[in-house]
Protein backbone atom coordinates (compact mmCIF):
# COMPACT_ATOMS: atom_id res chain seq x y z
CA UNK A 1 0.00 0.00 0.00
CA UNK A 2 1.47 3.12 -0.76
CA UNK A 3 1.77 5.57 2.25
CA UNK A 4 2.01 9.25 2.72
CA UNK A 5 2.94 10.51 5.70
CA UNK A 6 3.10 14.28 7.11
CA UNK A 7 5.07 15.52 9.81
CA UNK A 8 2.25 16.98 12.01
CA UNK A 9 -1.55 16.55 12.65
CA UNK A 10 -2.02 19.87 14.42
CA UNK A 11 0.08 22.37 14.19
CA UNK A 12 -0.85 26.02 16.52
CA UNK A 13 2.03 28.97 14.79
CA UNK A 14 2.11 32.83 15.37
CA UNK A 15 1.70 35.84 12.81
CA UNK A 16 5.02 36.09 11.00
CA UNK A 17 6.65 32.45 12.00
CA UNK A 18 8.10 31.03 9.11
CA UNK A 19 6.41 27.26 9.09
CA UNK A 20 7.40 23.84 7.76
CA UNK A 21 5.45 21.36 6.72
CA UNK A 22 6.93 18.16 5.27
CA UNK A 23 5.71 14.74 3.18
CA UNK A 24 6.77 11.81 3.45
CA UNK A 25 5.33 8.93 0.49
CA UNK A 26 7.51 5.71 0.39
CA UNK A 27 6.18 4.13 -3.34
CA UNK A 28 8.83 6.06 -5.30
CA UNK A 29 6.08 8.35 -6.66
CA UNK A 30 7.68 11.45 -9.31
CA UNK A 31 4.70 13.80 -8.43
CA UNK A 32 3.79 15.41 -5.25
CA UNK A 33 1.29 18.08 -4.73
CA UNK A 34 0.07 20.56 -1.87
CA UNK A 35 -3.18 21.16 -1.28
CA UNK A 36 -5.23 23.37 1.34
CA UNK A 37 -8.87 22.85 2.10
CA UNK A 38 -11.09 24.97 3.58
CA UNK A 39 -14.64 24.77 4.35
CA UNK A 40 -16.80 25.79 1.28
CA UNK A 41 -13.66 26.02 -1.09
CA UNK A 42 -13.01 22.88 -1.39
CA UNK A 43 -9.31 21.28 -2.41
CA UNK A 44 -7.34 24.05 -3.52
CA UNK A 45 -3.75 23.48 -5.46
CA UNK A 46 -0.78 25.46 -3.98
CA UNK A 47 2.39 24.11 -5.53
CA UNK A 48 2.89 20.42 -7.15
CA UNK A 49 6.62 18.71 -8.02
CA UNK A 50 7.26 16.42 -10.56
CA UNK A 51 10.51 15.27 -9.84
CA UNK A 52 13.88 16.62 -7.56
CA UNK A 53 13.99 20.09 -7.71
CA UNK A 54 11.58 20.85 -10.26
CA UNK A 55 8.26 22.70 -9.04
CA UNK A 56 5.67 24.79 -10.64
CA UNK A 57 2.76 27.12 -9.14
CA UNK A 58 -0.89 26.02 -8.42
CA UNK A 59 -3.86 28.15 -8.24
CA UNK A 60 -2.91 29.68 -4.82
CA UNK A 61 0.95 29.74 -4.10
CA UNK A 62 1.09 33.41 -2.94
CA UNK A 63 2.25 33.42 0.73
CA UNK A 64 4.01 29.58 0.27
CA UNK A 65 7.41 28.10 -0.93
CA UNK A 66 8.10 24.61 -1.43
CA UNK A 67 10.86 22.00 -1.25
CA UNK A 68 11.75 19.03 -3.41
CA UNK A 69 15.32 17.88 -2.61
CA UNK A 70 14.81 14.15 -2.62
CA UNK A 71 12.17 12.25 -4.47
CA UNK A 72 10.20 11.06 -1.13
CA UNK A 73 10.25 14.27 0.28
CA UNK A 74 8.41 17.51 -0.44
CA UNK A 75 7.79 20.54 1.79
CA UNK A 76 5.53 23.22 2.04
CA UNK A 77 7.02 26.53 3.62
CA UNK A 78 4.90 29.15 4.99
CA UNK A 79 7.31 32.15 5.00
CA UNK A 80 5.53 34.42 7.02
CA UNK A 81 2.53 33.05 8.60
CA UNK A 82 -0.61 35.32 8.51
CA UNK A 83 -4.06 34.37 10.17
CA UNK A 84 -5.93 33.58 6.83
CA UNK A 85 -3.36 30.48 6.35
CA UNK A 86 -4.86 28.61 9.29
CA UNK A 87 -6.51 25.62 7.45
CA UNK A 88 -6.41 22.08 6.26
CA UNK A 89 -3.36 20.93 4.43
CA UNK A 90 -3.02 18.11 2.29
CA UNK A 91 0.19 16.71 0.93
CA UNK A 92 -0.16 14.07 -2.03
CA UNK A 93 1.44 11.74 -4.47
CA UNK A 94 0.70 10.02 -7.78
CA UNK A 95 1.99 7.78 -10.28
CA UNK A 96 1.56 7.28 -13.98
CA UNK A 97 -0.31 5.87 -15.48
CA UNK A 98 -3.30 6.17 -14.04
CA UNK A 99 -2.64 9.54 -11.67
CA UNK A 100 -4.62 8.59 -8.96
CA UNK A 101 -4.18 11.04 -6.12
CA UNK A 102 -2.64 9.19 -2.44
CA UNK A 103 -3.50 11.73 0.33
CA UNK A 104 -1.67 12.04 3.49
CA UNK A 105 -3.55 12.39 6.67
CA UNK A 106 -3.63 16.34 6.41
CA UNK A 107 -2.12 19.12 8.80
CA UNK A 108 -4.59 21.01 10.66
CA UNK A 109 -2.51 24.79 10.94
CA UNK A 110 -4.45 27.52 12.97
CA UNK A 111 -2.41 30.78 13.05
CA UNK A 112 -2.92 33.03 16.03
CA UNK B 1 -10.79 28.13 -15.66
CA UNK B 2 -12.10 24.14 -15.51
CA UNK B 3 -14.73 23.47 -13.77
CA UNK B 4 -16.41 20.36 -11.99
CA UNK B 5 -19.95 21.08 -10.35
CA UNK B 6 -20.84 18.59 -7.93
CA UNK B 7 -24.17 19.42 -5.73
CA UNK B 8 -23.28 19.93 -2.17
CA UNK B 9 -26.37 17.97 -0.64
CA UNK B 10 -26.35 16.62 1.64
CA UNK B 11 -28.21 13.86 0.00
CA UNK B 12 -30.02 11.64 2.60
CA UNK B 13 -30.92 8.22 1.94
CA UNK B 14 -32.54 5.34 4.07
CA UNK B 15 -29.79 2.73 4.73
CA UNK B 16 -30.16 -0.10 1.97
CA UNK B 17 -31.32 2.01 -0.57
CA UNK B 18 -28.88 3.02 -3.56
CA UNK B 19 -27.10 6.98 -3.37
CA UNK B 20 -26.82 8.55 -6.55
CA UNK B 21 -24.20 11.50 -6.96
CA UNK B 22 -23.04 13.22 -10.33
CA UNK B 23 -20.98 15.41 -11.54
CA UNK B 24 -20.50 17.87 -14.21
CA UNK B 25 -17.20 18.99 -15.99
CA UNK B 26 -16.24 22.01 -18.43
CA UNK B 27 -13.07 20.42 -20.10
CA UNK B 28 -14.23 18.36 -22.75
CA UNK B 29 -10.69 17.25 -23.26
CA UNK B 30 -10.60 15.33 -19.81
CA UNK B 31 -9.31 12.06 -19.88
CA UNK B 32 -9.32 10.47 -16.83
CA UNK B 33 -12.33 11.14 -13.55
CA UNK B 34 -11.98 10.12 -9.91
CA UNK B 35 -14.20 9.11 -7.03
CA UNK B 36 -12.87 10.02 -3.84
CA UNK B 37 -14.52 9.35 -0.27
CA UNK B 38 -13.83 11.89 2.50
CA UNK B 39 -14.58 11.28 6.31
CA UNK B 40 -15.17 14.64 8.35
CA UNK B 41 -11.58 14.89 9.58
CA UNK B 42 -9.88 12.90 7.86
CA UNK B 43 -7.82 13.26 4.07
CA UNK B 44 -9.66 11.67 0.88
CA UNK B 45 -9.30 8.54 -0.24
CA UNK B 46 -9.75 7.10 -3.55
CA UNK B 47 -12.78 5.09 -4.44
CA UNK B 48 -12.59 4.37 -7.83
CA UNK B 49 -11.71 5.47 -11.42
CA UNK B 50 -13.05 5.73 -14.97
CA UNK B 51 -11.24 6.70 -18.12
CA UNK B 52 -13.67 5.01 -20.52
CA UNK B 53 -17.76 6.10 -21.94
CA UNK B 54 -20.00 3.29 -19.58
CA UNK B 55 -20.44 1.89 -16.10
CA UNK B 56 -17.37 0.53 -13.97
CA UNK B 57 -18.50 -1.49 -11.11
CA UNK B 58 -16.75 -1.89 -7.80
CA UNK B 59 -18.67 -4.08 -5.09
CA UNK B 60 -21.04 -1.67 -4.08
CA UNK B 61 -20.21 1.07 -6.20
CA UNK B 62 -20.35 2.18 -9.98
CA UNK B 63 -19.03 4.59 -11.73
CA UNK B 64 -20.73 6.12 -15.00
CA UNK B 65 -19.33 8.30 -17.80
CA UNK B 66 -21.14 10.37 -20.40
CA UNK B 67 -18.39 12.25 -22.01
CA UNK B 68 -20.55 13.33 -24.85
CA UNK B 69 -22.73 15.12 -21.47
CA UNK B 70 -19.43 15.86 -19.66
CA UNK B 71 -20.98 13.26 -16.89
CA UNK B 72 -19.82 11.25 -14.36
CA UNK B 73 -21.58 9.92 -11.12
CA UNK B 74 -21.10 7.29 -8.59
CA UNK B 75 -23.74 5.29 -7.44
CA UNK B 76 -23.73 3.34 -4.34
CA UNK B 77 -25.90 0.04 -4.11
CA UNK B 78 -27.83 -1.14 -0.51
CA UNK B 79 -25.98 2.02 1.22
CA UNK B 80 -24.72 1.75 4.77
CA UNK B 81 -24.61 4.50 7.37
CA UNK B 82 -20.78 4.17 7.10
CA UNK B 83 -20.99 5.40 3.96
CA UNK B 84 -21.55 8.70 4.71
CA UNK B 85 -19.09 11.46 4.25
CA UNK B 86 -18.54 13.46 1.33
CA UNK B 87 -17.36 12.55 -2.03
CA UNK B 88 -15.47 14.20 -4.08
CA UNK B 89 -15.22 14.22 -7.88
CA UNK B 90 -12.27 14.94 -9.54
CA UNK B 91 -11.19 14.93 -13.22
CA UNK B 92 -7.88 15.11 -15.04
CA UNK B 93 -7.35 17.12 -17.63
CA UNK B 94 -3.90 18.19 -19.28
CA UNK B 95 -0.50 17.52 -18.34
CA UNK B 96 1.87 20.15 -16.37
CA UNK B 97 5.18 19.31 -16.03
CA UNK B 98 4.84 15.79 -16.74
CA UNK B 99 1.59 15.02 -13.95
CA UNK B 100 -1.63 15.46 -14.53
CA UNK B 101 -3.01 17.98 -12.60
CA UNK B 102 -6.60 17.01 -10.88
CA UNK B 103 -9.25 19.86 -10.79
CA UNK B 104 -11.73 18.79 -7.69
CA UNK B 105 -15.07 19.62 -7.33
CA UNK B 106 -16.13 20.34 -3.96
CA UNK B 107 -17.99 17.59 -3.18
CA UNK B 108 -21.26 16.26 -2.08
CA UNK B 109 -22.45 15.47 1.27
CA UNK B 110 -23.89 11.95 1.62
CA UNK B 111 -25.90 10.74 5.17
CA UNK B 112 -27.15 7.48 4.82
CA UNK B 113 -29.94 6.95 7.75
CA UNK B 114 -30.49 3.80 9.54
Amino acid sequence: DVKVTQSSRYLVKRTGEKVFLECVQDMDHENMFWYRQDPGLGLRLIYFSYDVKMKEKGDIPEGYSVSREKKERFSLILESASTNQTSMYLCASTLAPTYEQYFGPGTRLTVT
Amino acid sequence: QKEVEQNSGPLSVPEGAIASLNCTYSDRGSQSFFWYRQYSGKSPELIMFIYSNGDKEDGRFTAQLNKASQYVSLLIRDSQPSDSATYLCAVNGGARGGSYIPTFGRGTSLIVHP
